[in-house]
């Protein structure tokens, strides 16, 4: 069965730091992927997502995300944090074989520091 | 539009009773699923549907049923419930995006369920 891994569960930073979260899949076929976010006492929205074309996809406030096929990664980035983006991260794999649901990853719980 | 709505927000229950989440998105949305999220676990598929009257079972469905009378509706149904089931519950749709499968999925708010 499908497996998502993000290897950290949580990330202390503080403002202007540098952020990089992992997160790989185990499906060895086509796949979409995807970032969401859920700040403190949301639902999950959606930061960026990535089906096909450049591996290197821009999302919402700032967020980045490269898919590297060799690695089976999806790995989100951002150049600078900011206390805001305090939350948590989830990383979700769909496989394109008609199977319509999202796999999750465990998800990494940011803390931003002022 | 309202996008994805549930309710209740919270709800506590003894073990043993049973309950109905609702569910209902006004997007026109042909996929609809039921997740839960426990901590540590990120969020389990328990049923999804991928129109009305076609519903599937996801990686954690035991003690839930559902059912998809409409394209708006996809209630969760808890036959009995039990302490396991404490968790919070998410409800989400999406739509097909051209050849490459669904798209995104859209979000409910979520209900807390604690059951005692």
């Amino acid at each position: 069965a499908q497996s998502v891994s993000q290897h950290n569960h949580h990330v202390i930073l503080s403002e202007a730091a540098s952020l990089e979260l992992g997160c790989n899949y185990s499906y060895g076929g086509t796949v979409n992927l995807f970032w969401y976010v859920q700040y403190p006492g949301q639902h999950l929205q959606l930061l960026l997502k990535y089906f096909s074309g450049d591996p290197l996809v821009k999302g919402i406030k700032g967020f980045e995300a490269e898919f590297i096929k060799s690695k089976f990664s999806f790995n989100l980035r951002k150049p600078s944090v900011q206390w805001s983006d305090t939350a948590e991260y989830f990383c979700a794999v769909n496989e394109d074989t008609g199977r319509r649901a999202l796999t999750f990853g465990s998800g990494t719980r940011l803390q931003v520091q002022p | 539009n309202a996008g994805v709505t549930q309710t209740p927000k919270f709800q506590v229950l003894k073990t043993g009773q049973s309950m109905t989440l609702q569910c209902a998105q006004d997007m026109n949305h042909e996929y609809m699923s039921w997740y839960r999220q426990d901590p540590g676990m990120g969020l389990r598929l328990i049923h999804y549907s991928v129109g009305a009257g076609i519903t599937d079972q996801g990686e954690v469905p035991n003690g839930y049923n559902v059912s998809r009378s409409t394209t708006e509706d996809f209630p969760l149904r808890l036959l009995s419930a039990a302490p396991s089931q404490t968790s919070v519950y998410f409800c989400a749709s999406s739509y097909k995006f051209g050849g490459q499968g669904y798209n995104e999925q859209f979000f409910g708010p979520g209900t807390r369920l604690t059951v005692l």
